[in-house]
């Protein structure tokens, strides 16, 4: 079955200071992963993807991704933490167990990303 | 840019009351998604649907639930007869292809009492 595991609930970092939110996969071929972000009270916002080619995928508002396929990880990270991404972010994975038209994405749990001052 | 928007924001409702949740996905987009998240816990796929039909559904989408494409540009769940244990934040999404990223509206969150 596809999962995803995103192993801590809260990382606190200073600000200014690298951050790194992490997870894991478990897919039976090859994965399609996703990062999303949550403000309170907002919907997901998209932040980047892996679907192939460079293990290092950019994406918005600094943030950038590292897939690892011998560790089966896409860790989110960040050279310089903003007060501003204290968030909820949130991991996923396309399940590719069917074929066709169909996208379901299957999401971790999500980390509370607390940025201090 | 162009957004996915929901209509209402927050829906009270009674337990065994019919409600009706409304989505305009992006324009030009052809795939279209339900998703939920109970207050606390992770975000659930619903449904997913592609040239006017469901294409894939989980598990909680039993026969309570409908989902339907009126017209060129809004995507609505339906619950036939709301449960307590429905409360909780609906999103919809859509994407342009399989494999693109997936965009999410702001939620109607649905408080059943």
């Amino acid at each position: 079955a596809q999962s995803v595991a995103q192993p801590e609930d809260q990382v606190n970092v200073a600000e200014g200071n690298p951050l790194t939110v992490k997870c894991t996969y478990s897919v039976s071929g090859n994965p399609y992963l996703f990062w999303y972000v949550q403000y309170p009270n907002r919907g997901l916002q998209f932040l980047l993807k892996y679907i192939t080619g460079d293990n290092l995928v950019k994406g918005s508002y600094g943030f950038e991704a590292e897939f690892n396929k011998s560790q089966t990880s896409f860790h989110l990270k960040k050279p310089s933490a903003l007060v501003s991404d204290s968030a909820l972010y949130f991991c996923a994975v396309r399940d590719l167990r069917w074929g066709g038209a169909t996208n379901k994405l299957i999401f971790g749990t999500g980390t509370l990303l607390a940025v201090q001052p | 840019e162009p957004e996915v928007t929901q209509t209402p924001s927050h829906q009270v409702t009674q337990m065994g009351q019919e409600v009706i949740l409304r989505c305009v996905p992006i324009s030009n987009h052809l795939y279209f998604y339900w998703y939920r998240q109970i207050l606390g816990q992770k975000v659930e796929f619903l449904v997913s649907f592609y040239n006017n039909e469901i294409s894939e559904k989980s598990e909680i989408f039993d026969d309570q639930f409908s989902v339907e494409r009126p017209d060129g540009s809004n995507f609505t769940l339906k619950i036939r007869s709301t449960k307590l244990e429905d409360s909780a934040m609906y999103f919809c999404a859509s994407s342009d292809r399989q494999v693109d990223e997936q965009y999410f509206g702001p939620g109607t969150r649905l408080t059943v009492t």
